[in-house]
């Protein structure tokens, strides 16, 4: 079935870096634009970046923009998020969900890894 | 980057009555070539993933229940549950996909009274 699996989640300590894997099955992985989404404790969902399907067009949110990269392997239908300089306030669920379309929903979503930025 | 605001922050409604949760776009998401509006909805339930339930502002999403609906247009959008299930206890929010950088709004818990 469709399916979308995170891993790379952990502990780590402030300044450090950590790169997360979500591994597609079941649909045509290069066909999809591809997200992360995060939750932190107790807050809501934010939206961390998106990248087209061909792996050509990025885009990320002020939070992230310069600290993070996401990135694709369609021959491995695997999409990362190379996280650099992690800050406590990084601490969230990291979801990665895909969409059909460029300006679309996201209609399916993994399972989400968990981060925790502390010393 | 376009804001979403949604109201209330939590909703306590009775099993069987009616939830009704409000979005509201800092600017339009209503895109006048194809007169769509790209807002929609999901669903968050604890240790779950969240759930897309609606798109284009009022379109369900296969296998979504008819009671959840969704109405609205620009700036000003409605999610409505017009029965409440105890399955229906989740947080719910709004999120534009008119822009490069997707939002949601904060989320309202909805709970059963």
């Amino acid at each position: 079935q469709v399916q979308l699996v995170e891993s790379g989640g952990g502990v780590v300590q402030p300044g450090r870096s950590l790169r997360l894997s979500c591994a597609a099955s079941g649909f045509t992985f290069s066909n999809y634009a591809m997200h992360w989404v995060r939750q932190a404790p107790g807050k809501g969902l934010e939206w961390v970046a998106v990248i087209s399907y061909d792996g050509i067009n990025k885009y990320y949110s002020d939070s992230v923009k310069g600290r993070f990269t996401i990135s694709r392997d369609n021959s491995k239908n695997t999409l990362y998020l190379q996280m650099n300089s992690l800050r406590p306030e990084d601490t969230a669920v990291y979801y990665c969900a895909r969409t059909p379309q460029w300006l679309y929903p996201f209609d399916i979503w993994g399972q989400g890894t968990m981060v925790t930025v502390s010393s | 980057d376009i804001v979403m605001t949604q109201s209330p922050d939590s909703l306590s409604v009775s099993l069987g009555e009616r939830a009704t949760i409000s979005c509201k776009s800092s600017q339009s998401v209503l895109y006048r070539s194809n007169n769509k509006n790209y807002l929609a909805w999901y669903q968050h339930k604890p240790g779950q993933p969240p759930k897309l339930l609606i798109y284009w502002a009022s379109t369900r999403e296969s296998g979504v229940p008819d009671r959840f609906s969704g109405s609205g247009s620009g700036t000003d959008f409605t999610l409505t549950i017009s029965s409440l299930q105890t399955e229906d206890v989740a947080v719910y929010y709004c999120q534009q996909y008119y822009t490069t950088t997707w939002t949601f709004g904060q989320g309202t818990k909805v709970e059963i009274k």
